[in-house]
Formats: C-alpha cells, structure tokens, sequence
C-alpha cells in the first residue's frame, strides 16, 4: 500500500458545527502531516507529527485541534470554523521527518464553511 | 530554510520538452531538491529528488550543477496530462518546509 487515504473528499459544515478529517496511511511512515490549500496557493504547513507526537504547530488557530491516535492515522477536528477556513486540506507523511525523504500526500478534503 | 524562485507559468505544445529552473541560493550542504506535480483538487505527486549532478527516472529529469544553486526539471516530450502546478522544494532535516508559488505549465495540442 503506497497510499495516503483521506475522508471524506468533501465536506460543508456551519460555523457551529464540530467535525473532523481523518487520514490514513500504512506505510510505515513515521511523520505526518496537515496542510491546508487555498484556490491558486500553494500548500501551507499546520502540523507536523513526528513518532505521533506533535514537533510543529505553525501558529494555527485553536478551532483545528489536530490528534494523531497511532502511527497509521491522523485526524484533524474541526469547530467553530470561519468562511475563511473553507479550503483543501492535504495530509502528507514521510518515512521520518524531513523533505529529504519525500512526501506522499493524499488527494484532501475539500472543506466548505458556510 | 532554502528560498526557492520559480517562473510563475510556461506554455508549451504536445510532444515539446519542458525545462522548469528553480533558483535556490542559499541552499544548505546537506539539502535535498525534490519536485512535486500537482492537479487540480489533487495533492502533490513526487515526481523526482536529486542532491547534486543528474538524475533521472521514468517521468522526468532533473539537473543540477555543481555549486547546487539552482536545479532543473525536464519533461521530455509533454502530452496534456502533463498540464499541472510544478513546485520545487529545497530542504534536508528542515520539516517546516514550504512551498513556493510553483510553475503553472500549460500544454496546448
């Protein structure tokens, strides 16, 4: 299995309403990623897990707690979301920490505020 | 971190060999180059890694010359399917890497 899965493909929530984005992999990678992806922009770092632990949190807002439950499967709750949030959310893992051992990404979710 | 510059855009036809040149001056020792390809509602798909000379697999080339300033990504002979967001990342132990703005290629028939 070479393959980041992530689930659902799309999702449109309120502003009060509590979510969350899952992601799997079965690689045997040990770091993992989120990300998140606006129309035309590149890719921004949120979290890095590293040994499913938490080593980044780049500044993210509080209404994205991120969980990382085992070393095949991250998740990504969501709540309280704003508008702004609607976006692609890509998960990535590596088979340790760092860009030197290449990323594998999944195909995100496609998240909608409204 | 590795600043990288990449054109915004190329066009280019069915058949044609794409050149994407990334520069990245302040590149570290023990930095890697890698390229990933993106489509659209896509992540990005590894393409190639390379740390100094040439490499070369099934879908691409990359070149990089020896002070590792800058690298280059061939795609021989693009068809449509090669129309995508190219973006190059420049980094080692650095797993707070980003992206830049990437190279938007577009192939016409």
């Amino acid at each position: 299995d070479t393959e980041v899965t992530q689930t659902p493909k799309h999702l449109v929530m309120g502003m009060t309403n509590k979510k969350s984005l899952k992601c799997e992999q079965h690689m045997g990678h040990r770091a993992m990623y989120w990300y998140k992806q606006k129309a035309k922009k590149p890719p921004e770092l949120m979290f890095v897990y590293s040994y499913e632990k938490l080593s980044i949190n780049e500044s993210v807002p509080s209404r994205f707690s991120p969980e990382c439950p085992n070393s095949s499967l991250l998740n990504l709750h969501l709540h309280a979301l704003q508008p702004e949030d609607s976006a692609l959310y890509l998960c990535a893992s590596s088979q340790d920490r760092g860009a030197d051992y290449g990323y594998t990404f999944g195909s995100g979710t496609r998240l909608t505020v409204v | 971190l590795a600043k990288t510059t990449q054109p915004i855009s190329m066009d280019s036809y069915e058949g044609q060999e794409v050149n994407i040149t990334c520069s990245h001056n302040n590149i570290a020792t023990n930095d890697y180059i890698t390229w990933y390809q993106q489509f659209p509602s896509q992540g990005p798909r590894f393409i190639i890694q390379g740390y100094k000379t040439k490499v070369t697999n099934e879908v691409a080339s990359l070149f990089i010359p020896a002070d590792r300033k800058s690298s280059t990504l061939s795609l021989p002979r693009v068809s449509l399917s090669d129309t995508a967001v190219y973006y190059c990342l420049v980094g080692g132990n650095d797993y707070k890497l980003s992206f830049g703005a990437g190279t938007t290629v577009t192939v016409r028939a």
